[in-house]
C-alpha cells in the first residue's frame, strides 16, 4: 500500500508560470511533509516543508499549502524558471523518526 | 562543510555477488538512513542506523544488512545479488535531537548488476 500518493507524473509549464504538484496521504500519524528536488545522477535535496500544525509554508517562490481534513498537501512554484526542471518528491514521516515514505515522483519540465 | 558523501558512485556486480556501499553523514549528524532507488520511483527505506545499532527497517530481505561505526559513518551491504538490486542507493543523515525535521541525502551510488 503506497502511503503517499503524488500527481501528476510529469508537468511542462511556460517559463514565468506556476507549476503545481499534489500529494494526498493516508497515515494521520504523519506530521513533517518535506518536499524534495532532485537532479538527474544526484540525490534529493531538501527545498522546504510543512508541519501539519499551519496550512501554508512560503520559501521564495516555493509555497506548500497544505489541508489537514483532505490529508493533502500541495507545492507551488510560482514564476517557474528552466533551471527548476527536475524531478520533486513528496514525502511524508512521523513521530520524530527520520523514516520517509515518499512520494512516487512528478517530472517537471520548464520550457523557455 | 562536505554534507553527505557517498562511495562509490558507481558499480557494477555480477548476480550472486556482494557489495558494500558506504556513506558518511554530514558532519554534527549521528543518525544514518539507507534508501532504495529504483529507475522512475521515489526512494524506499531500507533501514536506520543511530548508535552503532539498527533502529527501523523497511520491507527488505535479510540480504540486505548495515553498520554504524562510532564515527557514525556506515556501511550498507547486500549479498546474494539479484537483477532487481540495480538501483541508486542513497543515504541520508539526520540529528536524533532534531528528527523529525531535515534529513539531508547524499549523491548516491549507482549500483547495476548484470
Amino acid at each position: 500500500q503506497q502511503q503517499v500518493k503524488q500527481s501528476p507524473q510529469s508537468l511542462i509549464v511556460q517559463k514565468g508560470g506556476i507549476s503545481i504538484i499534489n500529494c494526498a496521504y493516508e497515515n494521520t500519524a504523519f506530521d513533517y511533509f518535506p518536499w524534495y528536488q532532485q537532479f538527474p545522477g544526484k540525490g534529493p535535496a531538501l527545498l522546504i516543508a510543512i508541519r501539519p500544525d499551519v496550512s501554508e509554508k512560503k520559501e521564495g517562490r516555493f509555497t506548500i499549502s497544505f489541508n489537514k481534513s483532505a490529508k493533502q498537501f500541495s507545492l507551488h512554484i510560482m514564476d517557474s524558471q528552466p533551471g527548476d526542471s527536475a524531478t520533486y518528491f513528496c514525502a511524508a514521516s512521523m513521530h520524530n523518526f527520520n523514516k520517509f515514505y515518499f512520494g512516487s515522483g512528478t517530472k517537471l519540465n520548464v520550457k523557455p | 562543510d562536505a554534507g553527505v558523501t557517498q562511495s562509490p558512485t558507481h558499480l557494477i556486480k555480477t548476480r550472486g555477488q556482494q557489495v558494500t556501499l558506504r556513506c558518511s553523514p554530514k558532519s554534527g549528524h549521528d543518525t544514518v538512513s539507507w534508501y532504495q532507488q529504483a529507475l522512475g520511483q521515489g526512494p524506499q527505506f531500507i533501514f536506520q542506523y543511530y548508535e552503532e545499532e539498527e533502529r527501523q527497517r523497511g520491507n527488505f530481505p535479510d540480504r540486505f544488512s548495515g553498520h554504524q561505526f562510532p564515527n557514525y559513518s556506515s556501511e550498507l551491504n547486500v549479498n546474494a545479488l539479484l537483477l532487481g538490486d540495480s538501483a541508486l542507493y542513497l543515504c541520508a543523515s539526520s540529528r536524533s535531537d532534531r528528527l523529525g525535521t531535515e534529513a539531508f541525502f547524499g549523491q548516491g551510488t549507482r549500483l547495476t548488476v548484470v
